[in-house]
């Protein structure tokens, strides 16, 4: 069975510039979350998707937006790039309220 | 506010031996405590605890979860260098959520 899998890997974008993000979850999962991880923070969670439906926001500014599509895919965007967003993005799928599986993260850079 | 905290932070020791890393938690309507083992990029699944007392093993690896104390411990017994790695602790809520709130995590480095 496939993991899940994020495009791209690796970008570099600079301040003020948009980014948007793709997250495919293991077949038959229908929950997918966000995460952001950096070295001084850690994993703090972003947003939580079921159904095509936000279920959970955590506390990051409204810079930070995501949807799910019907196949459950899922693409998260941040616009207005500020240096601070540079960190590594994390996407996560479930079955609803079962063990998350992790992928391999999509590492942003902005310079 | 929800929180988890995992000690120690850091560990090194050397091939062979013990470790105990620690994961306490502060959370409304727990649900699951889980451990993930992050080496470079995602953090890979070891174990989902839902019931206090249960011991879940694999292999040199177990973990346990005391719900009264609110508290975990994850066991490596004769550690290799394979197992150096950062050591998460997330905990999950009864809500209709899956969102894990992650402790920073126990950077375990082991030499040969």
């Amino acid at each position: 069975k496939a993991g899940v899998t994020q495009t791209p890997r690796y970008l570099i974008k600079t301040r003020g510039q948009q980014v948007t993000l793709s997250c495919s979850p293991i077949s038959g999962h229908r929950s997918v979350s966000w995460y952001q991880q950096t070295p001084g923070q850690g994993l703090q969670f972003l947003f939580e998707y079921f159904s095509e439906t936000q279920r959970n926001k955590g506390n990051f500014p409204g810079r930070f937006s995501g949807r799910q599509f019907s196949n459950s895919r899922s693409e998260m965007n941040v616009s207005t790039l500020e240096l601070g967003d540079s960190a590594l993005y994390l996407c996560a799928s479930s079955r609803a309220q079962e063990t998350q599986y992790f992928g391999p993260g999509t590492r942003l850079l902005v310079l | 506010e929800d929180k988890v905290v995992q000690s120690p932070l850091s560990l090194v020791v050397h091939e062979g031996d013990t470790v105990t890393l620690n994961c306490s938690y502060e959370v409304t309507n727990f649900r699951s405590l889980l451990w993930y083992k992050q080496e470079k990029k995602a953090p890979t699944f070891l174990f989902m605890l839902t019931s206090s007392g249960i011991e879940k093993k694999s292999g040199r690896l177990s973990s346990i979860l005391d719900k009264k104390e609110l508290f975990s411990i994850l066991n490596i017994t004769a550690t290799q260098t394979g197992d150096s790695a950062v050591y998460l602790c997330a905990v999950g809520s009864t809500y209709n959520t899956d969102k894990l709130i992650f402790g920073t995590g126990t950077r375990l480095q082991v030499f040969p």
